[in-house]
């Protein structure tokens, strides 16, 4: 699986957007993003994933640039419980049945 | 069950003594996966489940790590002779066939004094 980069951490105003970016210059062409989150002293969370088309549902938004060597998630309005650790990941998909790796992520701090 | 499930919660144990980990995953789901996460840290691949194909050890950090999954659900991770490095959280997840979104469960905090 290609690596991804990601900043270490990130702040977020309560009620603004948050957008976490994400690096993965290596991807190939059957590699999918995905991206989790782990609040803390739980398990981590599934948020979306894409491909290469703009995907959006009920808890963000992913955008992936045209090359697919980077994207950015987007929290549209970052609450207090939004605040996590936030994991992007690179992985084949499509019944190829491989394991997720996780890297360090971005530690999202939501302030009021 | 609503979701993926691991017990104990908890776990103190003393070193050089065995633990069972236990995890039970979605219904239907046959890729099973575990994880452990030390304090502070990053989630550590262990081991990967996938129908009744060979699982994929090469996370395991050494022999005295092992898993196993009967009958294609339920799975238990064995530490033997604990040693005090092993204190993490070990955590589960799994997914249906293996390429669509993984659900975790809560984990096991493990504790070797």
């Amino acid at each position: 699986d290609a690596k991804t980069t990601q900043p270490t951490s990130m702040d977020c105003a309560e009620g603004r957007a948050a957008n976490l970016p994400c690096n993965h210059s290596t991807i190939s062409g059957n590699e999918y993003v995905y991206w989790y989150r782990q609040i803390h002293s739980q398990g981590p969370q599934y948020i979306i994933h894409g491909l290469k088309n703009n995907e959006t549902n009920e808890m963000a938004s992913l955008i992936i640039t045209e090359d697919r060597k980077s994207s950015t998630l987007i929290l549209p309005h970052a609450t207090l419980r939004d605040t996590a650790v936030y994991y992007c990941i690179v992985r084949v998909g499509l019944n190829a049945g491989n394991m997720l790796t996780f890297g360090g992520g971005t530690r999202l701090m939501v302030k009021p | 069950g609503a979701g993926v499930s691991q017990s104990p919660s908890n776990k103190v144990t003393e070193k050089g003594k065995d633990v069972e980990l236990r995890c039970d995953p979605i219904s239907g789901h046959t890729a099973l996966y575990w994880y452990r996460q030390s304090l502070g840290q990053g989630l550590e691949f262990l081991i990967y489940f996938q129908g009744n194909s060979a699982p994929d050890k090469s996370g395991l950090p050494s022999d005295r790590f092992s898993a196993e999954r009967t009958g294609g659900s339920v799975s238990t991770l064995t530490i033997q002779r604990t040693q005090q490095e092993d204190s993490a959280v070990y955590l589960c997840a799994s997914s249906f066939q293996g390429n669509t979104e993984a659900f975790f469960g809560q984990g096991t905090r493990l504790t070797v004094v």
